[in-house]
């Protein structure tokens, strides 16, 4: 596809259950990122591959939190037992590549609400 | 860490011009981001800042003074689509992953 895409575009659940977040990133864009952005603030990073690995998950609020990238492409952002707190906008982001200054370019989020 | 700080929120007449600041501290400087966000969308790149001065792209100019730690995103001629979220982002650190500041909420009137 041409651009970043995100899916669901919406989710609502349950507090305790589990949820996945996926992402598809522009094809040929080696970098992956995850933020997480809650009304009125800006986006929050969570995590960021380059390639299959984790590069950077510093911002990944606890352990229910993880994500994965197995092909270097598509990821997926897990969250277990989920809380109130975790309601948000998951939006993930890629760029060609790393370890200089790339623009990001994002996708639509997905819309989490945990009841 | 790093600290971004611009207005919450701006208001401004359709065929104006608007000025949006924004300062941050942080070590290890990189770049500076402007992004766009309607509302429920993503954000949407605007333009990129390394070195001090002014870069023009049509209608958005952006500014940087990395000895001062500040930017400003310049509108011109604003339209009512310009009615947006603008997202000030700093990358520093051997990382470049970009931190973001809250946003700057700017609304155009008639």
């Amino acid at each position: 596809g041409a651009g970043v895409s995100q899916t669901p575009s919406n989710k609502v659940t349950e507090k305790g259950k589990y949820v996945e977040l996926r992402c598809d990133p522009i094809s040929g864009h080696t970098a992956l990122y995850w933020y997480r952005q809650s009304l009125g603030q800006g986006p929050e990073f969570l995590i960021y591959f380059q390639g299959t690995g984790a590069a950077d998950d510093s911002g990944l609020p606890n352990d229910r939190f993880f994500a994965v990238r197995p092909e270097g492409s598509v990821s997926t952002l897990k969250i277990q037992r989920t809380e109130r707190g975790d309601s948000a906008v998951y939006l993930c982001a890629s760029s060609f590549t790393s370890g200089s200054v790339e623009t990001q370019y994002f996708g639509p989020g997905t819309r989490l609400l945990v009841l | 860490g790093q600290n971004i700080d611009q207005p919450t929120e701006m208001t401004a007449t359709e065929g104006a011009i608007v000025q949006i600041n924004c300062t941050y501290q942080t070590s290890g400087f990189n770049g500076l981001f402007w992004y766009q966000q309607h509302a429920g969308e993503a954000p949407t790149f605007l333009s990129y800042n390394v070195l001090d001065g002014l870069e023009e792209k049509g209608r958005f100019s952006s500014f940087l003074s990395r000895s001062k730690g500040y930017s400003y995103l310049l509108l011109k001629e604003l339209q009512m689509k310009d009615s947006a979220s603008y997202l000030c982002a700093v990358s520093s650190g051997g990382s470049y992953i970009p931190t973001f500041g809250r946003g700057t909420s700017l609304i155009v009137h008639p």
